[in-house]
């Protein structure tokens, strides 16, 4: 099984509003990825938490909070956000290490965002 | 920091036919090359990988040739099928850890 899940698939927020974007993998992946992805866009890498710990940080606005509670879950906390933040938000999972397997990363479906 | 360069931006190729995307990188501590394919409104699916232990890797009509001395790689998609059409993205390690740096993508259209 090679799943990553997120919920929800589509999400609509006014810039007052706080949500939250959740994902889900069971690989036993040590590694997950917070990306967004605008139209016609390769995915940009805003956060990286290896072993429960954040790892990687993107120099992401403050609006956008991870959050990792356990080796499965991810979530990343709204709040504030921008018309220009809308875009497919990207969860991701890899095994985790330094080399090789650290970067065959799975992808969820996205949750597509739109603030209004 | 990490560049890959893909080529081309977007191709179009009659159902049949061979499709041919380029990517090159720079410098890299690390040696594992993927590919991934995305669909309009989904995430990006792992395609198909290589480490540059080998120069080529194949699974059903997709190959990745590797050629480690130009920093340069490739995916052919032989016999291109109209479900084919799709953006593709390359992507090599970054020199941090766990990161991965992509491509900007290739739109290909698969005619029938």
């Amino acid at each position: 099984d090679t799943e990553v899940t997120q919920t929800p698939k589509h999400l609509v927020m006014g810039m007052t509003n706080k949500k939250s974007l959740k994902c889900e993998q069971h690989m036993g992946h040590r590694a997950m990825y917070w990306y967004k992805q605008k139209a016609k866009k390769p995915p940009e890498l805003m956060f990286v938490y290896s072993y429960e710990k954040l790892s990687i940080n993107e120099s992401v606005p403050s609006r956008f909070s991870p959050e990792c509670p356990n080796s499965s879950l991810l979530n990343l906390h709204l709040h504030a956000l921008q018309p220009e933040d809308s875009a497919l938000y990207l969860c991701a999972s890899s095994q985790g290490g330094v080399r090789g397997s650290a970067t065959e990363a799975f992808f969820g479906q996205g949750t597509r965002l739109t603030v209004v | 920091q990490q560049q890959v360069k893909q080529s081309p931006q977007s191709l179009i190729v009659q159902k049949g036919g061979i499709s041919i995307i380029n990517c090159a990188y720079e410098n890299t501590a690390f040696d594992y090359f993927p590919w991934y394919q995305q669909f309009p409104g989904k995430g990006p699916a792992l395609l198909i990988a290589i480490r540059p232990d080998v120069s080529e890797k194949k699974e059903g009509r997709f190959t990745i040739s590797f050629n480690k001395s130009a920093k340069q790689f490739s995916l052919h998609i032989m016999d291109s099928q109209p479900g084919d059409s799709a953006t593709y993205f390359c992507a090599a390690p970054s020199n941090t850890p766990l990161e991965l740096v992509f491509g900007k993508g290739t739109k290909l259209t698969v005619n029938p």
